[in-house]
């Protein structure tokens, strides 16, 4: 039973043009959501998140929407650069009873990026 | 000067040995996790560590031991491997126990069970 699904395993797009990468959660307990980039034989890297009390959040070039009632995020690159080519993960935790994650992340399966120039 | 490292990168072993994965980070985080990517691509949470104490245990197999000398390393030692354990395991660490967490991952280690 997957929380967090992302249903596109690739998504190819030109240089300079928009890239838009979506996640759709069930949990409605989760109240964090985070994206995480990744490179071929490496570590995810931390990109951008977002509080579920927010619907946007903007950091350079990426923006994370989030639509608590479609239970569905998406984040979006402009303009997109080939150095943008990776594995995006999207994930999300949910604060316990005494406001802690643990860090627990609950991840998609990823969405493979290529940005051709 | 690697923030979160892990050895060894590559693991290949028979069926039935044991191994162990290292893992240290010198950010001076409290918090640290095994994380496991399986063939599905999925990362999935198998420990958590806040200062030497186990906080998570994600019902991990009792033959997956996690152990932690002091704040800055997380082990993993795996006895009897089986080949379902084939995997990329990730070693990561935050600064706070909880709340909005940032998780900053090593490399990755792939263990491979023949």
């Amino acid at each position: 039973d997957q929380q967090v699904k992302q249903n596109s395993p690739s998504l190819s797009v030109q240089e300079g043009r928009i890239s838009i990468l979506n996640c759709d959660y069930t949990n409605s307990m989760f109240d964090y959501f985070l994206w995480y980039k990744k490179y071929p034989a490496e570590g995810p890297t931390f990109l951008i998140s977002i509080s579920s009390i927010k619907d946007k959040n903007e950091d350079g070039r990426f923006t994370v929407f989030l639509n608590k009632s479609a239970k569905h995020l998406s984040l979006h690159i402009v303009p997109s650069q080939p150095g943008d080519s990776a594995v995006y993960f999207c994930a999300a935790s949910a604060a316990n009873a005494g406001g802690t994650s643990y860090g627990k992340l609950t991840f998609g399966q990823g969405t493979i990026l290529t940005v051709h120039p | 000067d690697t923030a979160v490292s892990q050895t060894p990168k590559y693991l290949v072993t028979q069926m039935g040995n044991d191994k162990s994965i290292k893992c240290e980070q010198n950010l001076g985080h409290d918090t640290m996790y095994w994380y496991k990517q399986d063939s599905k691509k999925f990362l999935k949470i198998m420990f958590s560590y806040n200062n030497k104490e186990l906080i998570i245990n994600e019902t991990v197999p009792n033959r997956f031991s996690p152990k932690s000398p002091d704040k800055a390393h997380l082990n993993l030692h795996i006895n009897s491997l089986e080949l379902g354990d084939s995997a990329v395991y990730f070693c990561a660490s935050s600064p706070k126990r909880g709340g909005f967490t940032e998780l900053f991952f090593g490399e990755g280690s792939r263990l491979t069970v023949l």
